[in-house]
């Protein structure tokens, strides 16, 4: 069974700082791995997405897979409070011979709050 | 470029009651997916449609459960004889060649 774990939080970080999110699975066999960000109320937005080992840079975010640790993380530089949401990291395994995506597997997410 | 939409945003309904809701998907996006989040939870999935065939189901959804995706357009899922338990947001999302999935706002379903 495909799991995925994070800490639910909440976790606090002062505006300005760097807001570390953590997340592991189970299945060795995810490819796909995904940040979502959730407002109160609000759907799912994607803001990142890796598919292989190393960092992933994409303005104040950086997405870090450690496929050996099933580990992945994204950081969030100069935290804005606007930052304050939940965060999910959802993965993939690619099951069908014809590629493409499957359902993903969520975490419950983390509740981040910057502080002003 | 229009995001995902989904239609209701809202439904109250009672229990034992027939619910449908509609999805249309990111303009050529030939995959949708559907998923169920409570509170607190993150999004589990449903169901997943490529194009018009739906190929894979997860065991969350019962018999009572049923989706659609007739000329791989707008999708439907339709929950039959509604319980409280059904109460929760059900999202829906696509995706084109990547599998970056885009979700839409989502239906709040409230069973009394």
């Amino acid at each position: 069974q495909k799991e995925v774990e994070q800490n639910s939080g909440p976790l606090s970080v002062p505006e300005g700082a760097i807001a570390s999110l953590n997340c592991t699975y189970s299945d060795r066999g995810s490819q796909s791995f995904f940040w979502y960000r959730q407002y109160s109320g609000k759907s799912p937005e994607l803001i990142m997405s890796i598919y292989s080992n190393g960092d992933k840079e994409d303005g104040r975010f950086t997405a870090q897979l450690n496929k050996a640790s099933q580990y992945v993380s994204l950081l969030i530089r100069d935290s804005q409070p606007s930052d304050s949401a939940t965060y999910l990291c959802a993965v993939n395994v690619l099951e069908f011979t014809g590629g493409g995506a499957d359902g993903l597997t969520f975490g419950k997410g983390t509740h981040l709050i910057i502080q002003p | 470029d229009t995001g995902v939409s989904q239609d209701p945003r809202h439904k109250i309904t009672k229990r034992g009651q027939n619910v449908t809701f509609r999805c249309d998907p990111i303009s050529e996006h030939n995959r949708l997916y559907w998923y169920r989040q409570t509170l607190g939870q993150g999004p589990e999935f449903l169901t997943y449609f490529q194009n018009e065939a739906q190929l894979e189901k997860s065991r969350l959804l019962s018999d009572r459960f049923s989706a659609e995706r007739p000329k791989g357009s707008f999708s439907t899922l339709e929950i039959q004889r509604t319980e409280q338990g059904d109460s929760a947001m059900y999202l829906c999302a696509s995706s084109l060649a990547t599998d970056e999935q885009y979700f839409g706002p989502g239906t709040r379903l409230t069973v009394t």
